[in-house]
């Protein structure tokens, strides 16, 4: 399967634990982006990656936040001291941008749902 | 600044109908429109997409969409609906790099 995968795919956590989730784009792609989507919502854009460059962060993106792409393949969204606000889809995305006007064609990932108890 | 609006949490239809998603949007710059399926517990698919040029875009599983500027509108339409539409379905807007969803429309389908 060459589409984009996310692991775990389901994770329950305790209030104050610290949770990661990993996801691995479509090969080749440049763009990565992470969403969280909550019951009964669009996804909503959390942040995204150019190669291993964060450009742009939303503001739902708190300091307990943090996300990586080392050497600009897979990528890791960290949460710190979960609280139960936290619970929700959260979706990878990833795409090819091959000039700087360029149709972002996002493909996503099947989402990792996290519960925080 | 963008944002999308989808007209109806919920649209019920029965099999064979025409199936009729409404989507209106508001962006400063122009506009990319996208439309996603999700079905439960899972990701989204693309059905379709306007980038430009063609304002009628055909997509998969039989769906099409029409950009309409001075409407600002891109309702996703299916002449004839099957019971394997049902899930919930959602229009996005981008200028260029993250995309701004709407609320998402579930459509049922009965026999």
């Amino acid at each position: 399967d060459t589409g984009v995968s996310q692991d775990p795919r389901h994770k329950i956590t305790k209030r104050g634990q610290n949770v990661t989730f990993r996801c691995d784009p479509i090969s080749e792609h440049n763009r990565l982006y992470w969403y969280r989507q909550t019951l009964g919502q669009g996804p909503e854009f959390l942040t995204y990656f150019q190669n291993e460059a964060q450009l742009e962060k939303s503001r739902l993106l708190s300091d307990r936040f943090s996300a990586e792409r080392p050497k600009g393949s897979f990528s890791t969204l960290e949460i710190q001291r979960t609280e139960q606000g936290d619970s929700a889809m959260y979706l990878c995305a990833s795409s090819l941008v091959v000039r700087v006007i360029s149709t972002d064609t996002q493909y996503f990932g099947p989402g990792t749902r996290l519960t925080v108890l | 600044a963008q944002s999308v609006t989808q007209l109806g949490s919920h649209v019920s239809v029965s099999e064979g109908a025409l199936v009729l998603l409404r989507c209106n949007y508001s962006s400063s710059v122009p506009p990319y429109l996208f439309w996603y399926v999700q079905y439960p517990n899972q990701g989204l698919q693309l059905l379709l997409k306007y980038t430009t040029g063609a304002t009628l875009v055909k997509g998969i599983n039989g769906f099409e969409a029409e950009f309409k500027k001075s409407e600002t509108s891109f309702h996703l339409t299916k002449p004839s609906a099957h019971m394997s539409d049902a899930a919930e379905y959602f229009c996005a807007v981008s200028g260029g790099t993250a995309l701004i969803f709407g609320k998402g429309t579930t459509l049922s389908v009965s026999s």
